[in-house]
């Protein structure tokens, strides 16, 4: 079974700081996929990673993949209350299956 | 953009009553939907894989006389939990594979909770 960890699980910082949060996984996969979740809500997509050296960045999120290290960050920048929430990576097999990270919970104090 | 309308989003049920919850991809086709669980302040657990036409294949320690999977079309797979206890109450959450690829689109989810 491919286990996928994050680190750190949680995370409390101030407005308009930096952090970096990371994603292991165990086997060979060449998707991953970032995730915010709110309380009580479902999933909300934030990136798709497809290959090796991918960067994608969304606002305050800049999300890269590397494969062979089968490491992907998730850098937050200059945070605002409103990046409030878990986030999640998650990877797929070759099966499209997916398994998620343990999650991160992210709180953004004034 | 992709659809997935999950249904109900809330249900309280009693102890050894069955519950059914629907998943439908609303603009698309999915081939292959999955069904997650989710216990507070916990990850996404993989449940079982749905393929239409064909049994689930449920992941290692899943019941899946507790935990039946029907995926009757493109469009519809439903997770109905039988004789449900209260260790089962927790957020459940489908997702649908698009025909393109590799998108995948989650559904709203549901809040079980069994009394």
């Amino acid at each position: 079974e491919l286990k996928v960890e994050q680190n750190p699980l949680f995370l409390s910082m101030q407005e308009g700081k930096n952090y970096t949060i990371y994603c292991n996984y165990s086997t060979t996969s060449d998707r991953l996929y970032w995730y915010r979740q709110d309380p009580g809500k479902s999933l909300e997509s934030l990136f798709v990673l497809l290959s090796n050296g991918a960067v994608k960045q969304e606002g305050r999120l800049m999300a890269s993949l590397d494969t062979k290290a089968r490491l992907s960050t998730l850098h937050i920048t200059a945070a605002v209350h409103d990046l409030s929430a878990t986030y999640f990576c998650a990877v797929a097999n070759t099966g499209n299956q997916f398994y998620f990270g343990t999650g991160t919970s992210l709180t953004v104090i004034p | 953009g992709a659809v997935v309308s999950q249904h109900p989003s809330r249900v309280i049920c009693k102890s050894g009553t069955s519950v059914k919850i629907e998943c439908r991809s609303l603009d698309f086709q999915a081939t292959t939907m999955f069904w997650y669980r989710q216990f507070p302040k916990q990850s996404l657990m993989l449940m079982a894989t749905s393929n239409e036409g064909s049994k689930a294949t449920y992941e290692q320690g899943v019941e899946k006389d507790k935990f039946l999977i029907n995926h009757a079309s493109l469009t519809l797979s439903t997770l109905t939990v039988t004789s449900a206890h209260p260790e089962d109450s927790s957020f459940y959450i489908c997702s649908a594979l698009g025909s393109a690829g590799y998108g995948y689109t989650f559904g709203s989810g549901t809040r079980l909770t069994v009394v």
